[in-house]
Order: C-alpha cells, then sequence, then structure tokens
C-alpha cells in the first residue's frame, strides 16, 4: 500500500462549481500537509500549506486536513478554466522522522470547462 | 529569473548513451532532489541530497547517479540510457530551516530515449 493515495480523475466539471479533491494516508507521524497544482508541461508548484489538523483558506481554495481520519482535502470554490491543472496532495513527518522525505500522491488531474 | 532552473528543458537521445541533466538554485536551500514524473505513477524520487556532502538513494535509483558539485547545483547523470528512462525529470529544493520539508520545483525537462 503506497503511503498516500489519490484517485487520479479525471475530474471533470463546469465554471463556477465547487471542486473537492482528497487523499488518504496510512502514517500518523505526517504533520505537515500541502497541495501543488501543476499546469501541463510545467513543474509542480505549491498552492496550500497546512501544518496539523484544521482548515486554511487562501482566497478561494480552502485545505482541511483530519488526521484522526487520516484524510485531507482541497475545495476550490468558484472554479474557473485556469483551475484546469493537476493538483498533487503531499505530506511529510516532523523533523527527526522520516527526515527529509516528502511523499506525494499521485495527482488528480482536474478540467474546468466554461 | 526562476529559482530553480534545469537545463536541457527537451532532450532526445539513444539506447546507450551517457547523459547528464543539470540544476541549479538561487533560493539559497541546502536540500536538493531528482524526482522523475511518469503518467499515472506519479512523482518517484530518484535521489537527494542534504548538502553538498550528503547523498541518498531514493526509491528508484538503480542506473542514475547523482553529483552535487556545490550547495546551489545538482546534476543527474543516467550512465547508459535506456528507452524506459523516458520521462519528466524535475529537481527540487527545500529548506532545512523550515520544517514541513516544503519544496519548490524547477520547470522539469523532458527525456526521450530512443
Amino acid at each position: 500500500q503506497k503511503e498516500v493515495e489519490q484517485d487520479p480523475g479525471p475530474l471533470s466539471v463546469p465554471e463556477g462549481a465547487i471542486v473537492s479533491l482528497n487523499c488518504t494516508y496510512s502514517n500518523s507521524a505526517f504533520q505537515y500537509f500541502m497541495w501543488y497544482r501543476q499546469y501541463s508541461r510545467k513543474g509542480p508548484e505549491l498552492l496550500m500549506y497546512t501544518y496539523s489538523s484544521g482548515n486554511k483558506e487562501d482566497g478561494r481554495f480552502t485545505a482541511q486536513v483530519d488526521k484522526s481520519s487520516k484524510y485531507i482535502s482541497l475545495f476550490i470554490r468558484d472554479s474557473q478554466p485556469s483551475d484546469s491543472a493537476t493538483y498533487l496532495c503531499a505530506m511529510s513527518a516532523s523533523r527527526g522522522s522520516t527526515l527529509g522525505r516528502l511523499y506525494f500522491g499521485r495527482g488528480t488531474q482536474l478540467t474546468v470547462w466554461p | 529569473d526562476a529559482d530553480v532552473t534545469q537545463t536541457p528543458r527537451n532532450r532526445i537521445t539513444k539506447t546507450g548513451k551517457r547523459i547528464m541533466l543539470e540544476c541549479s538554485q538561487t533560493k539559497g536551500h541546502d536540500r536538493m532532489y531528482w524526482y522523475r514524473q511518469d503518467p499515472g505513477l506519479g512523482l518517484r524520487l530518484i535521489y537527494y541530497s542534504f548538502d553538498v556532502k550528503d547523498i541518498n538513494k531514493g526509491e528508484i535509483s538503480d542506473g542514475y547517479s547523482v553529483s552535487r558539485q556545490a550547495q546551489a547545483k545538482f546534476s543527474l547523470s543516467l550512465e547508459s540510457a535506456i528507452p524506459n528512462q523516458t520521462a519528466l525529470y524535475f529537481c527540487a529544493t527545500s529548506d532545512s530551516d523550515r520544517e514541513g520539508e516544503t519544496q519548490y520545483f524547477g520547470p522539469g525537462t523532458r527525456l526521450l530515449v530512443l
């Protein structure tokens, strides 16, 4: 079993829809959770960063972490065609254990059509 | 200018050839990474380096070697390229002073081995 599981999609939604992207994980040591966005033929870019459980909001994006369920989510409100990309979740443990490793999901391909 | 640069951006080579992919960064980060990305498999870690004197194997290091020439430079070599090394290669950096291992990616090198 991979340490991080992510449904690869593809996911196709109309403009203005609310998008929910999710990952599950198995390692209870993970405390830092990230979402990366990758446009076609580009490198992944950091979109959201959260520590431990809870929610974090940045504009139309909300990252949610539920450590008890080992489940993280990214919500995109009022989705736009420019949000069309592959979204990768990533996570790591605190310093001192599994040092230096970032564990990625396989990415979910999202298309927002006008 | 980009913080993490990779050269070349595209490369076509033949089976058996030795090639080198180069990565440079101006972020001042001490940690550097090489990943490959294949459709459906996500990002897989090849090698990582915590500082100039530290090199570690990742998930899929067979057939690859690396050199950390300076804090800002990390190169990946394919000693004898084979077709299943055709992939998108990314370099990434992170700062050990920041918890969570947030990584910053270069634009990628698209490699085709014939």
